[in-house]
């Protein structure tokens, strides 16, 4: 089984509907990140969360809302899709303990927003 | 000027040869250099790590950090069609206590042909 898995892996949705994408991790990692991913402009942080209690805003936050229900499950949504929201997400986690803070990353969610 | 430059590529190179892929940033306190490898579909995975300048050799992997320069290398020796993939570089500031936040270059695309 996959240590970080994401649903849906592919999505279609219209402008203006609100989309939930979940991660789920069984690596035991308290802090969880989400990404998204448009050609030529690399991965753009969107928010983190170090705990359960914490969740912090990354560089492209706007549009965008998380909710981490427990340690293993963070979930990203955009309340009114629009277009430019269309990319790949990635959820990502890692472990404080380890101080090295590498980050491990899931399959990614294919967003089309129509 | 983005934080992290990276040549995106396409590079394509022959099974067998010297692989050269390099990253320049502007931010001199970054001081936590990673090599990130993507397969087509896939996310990303840690490929190589360091902080500090110098040389770090994993096998026909090599990290080269020149902080002076602002400028760090992957060189893959003896390249293989299973090297082709989208590497990314990603560094990171000093923080104490808290998340260290990746900055990633955009990617750059290779293919290794038999």
């Amino acid at each position: 089984d996959a240590d970080v898995t994401q649903t849906p892996r592919n999505r279609i949705t219209k402008t203006g509907k609100r989309i939930m994408l979940e991660c789920s991790q069984t690596k035991g990692h308290d802090r969880m990140y989400w990404y998204r991913q448009d050609p030529g402009l690399g991965l753009q942080l969107i928010y983190y969360s170090f705990d359960v209690k914490d969740i912090n805003k990354g560089e492209i936050s706007d549009g965008y809302s998380v909710s981490r229900q427990a340690q293993a499950k963070f979930s990203l949504s955009l309340e009114s899709a629009i277009p430019n929201q269309t990319a790949l997400y990635f959820c990502a986690t890692s472990d404080a303990r380890t101080g090295t803070d590498t980050q491990y990353f899931g399959p990614g969610t294919r967003l089309t927003v129509l | 000027q983005k934080e992290v430059e990276q040549d995106p590529g396409p590079l394509s190179v022959p099974e067998g040869a010297i692989v050269s892929l390099n990253c320049t940033y502007s931010n001199s306190a970054f001081q936590y250099f990673m090599w990130y490898r993507q397969y087509s579909r896939k996310g990303p995975e840690l490929l190589m790590y360091t902080y500090s300048s110098g040389n770090k050799e994993d096998g026909r992997f090599t990290a080269q950090v020149d902080k002076s320069s602002k400028y760090i290398s992957l060189f893959i020796r003896d390249s293989q069609p299973s090297d082709s993939a989208t590497y990314l570089c990603a560094m990171s500031l000093i923080s104490s206590g808290s998340a260290r936040q990746l900055t990633f270059g955009s990617g750059t695309q290779l293919t290794v042909l038999p």
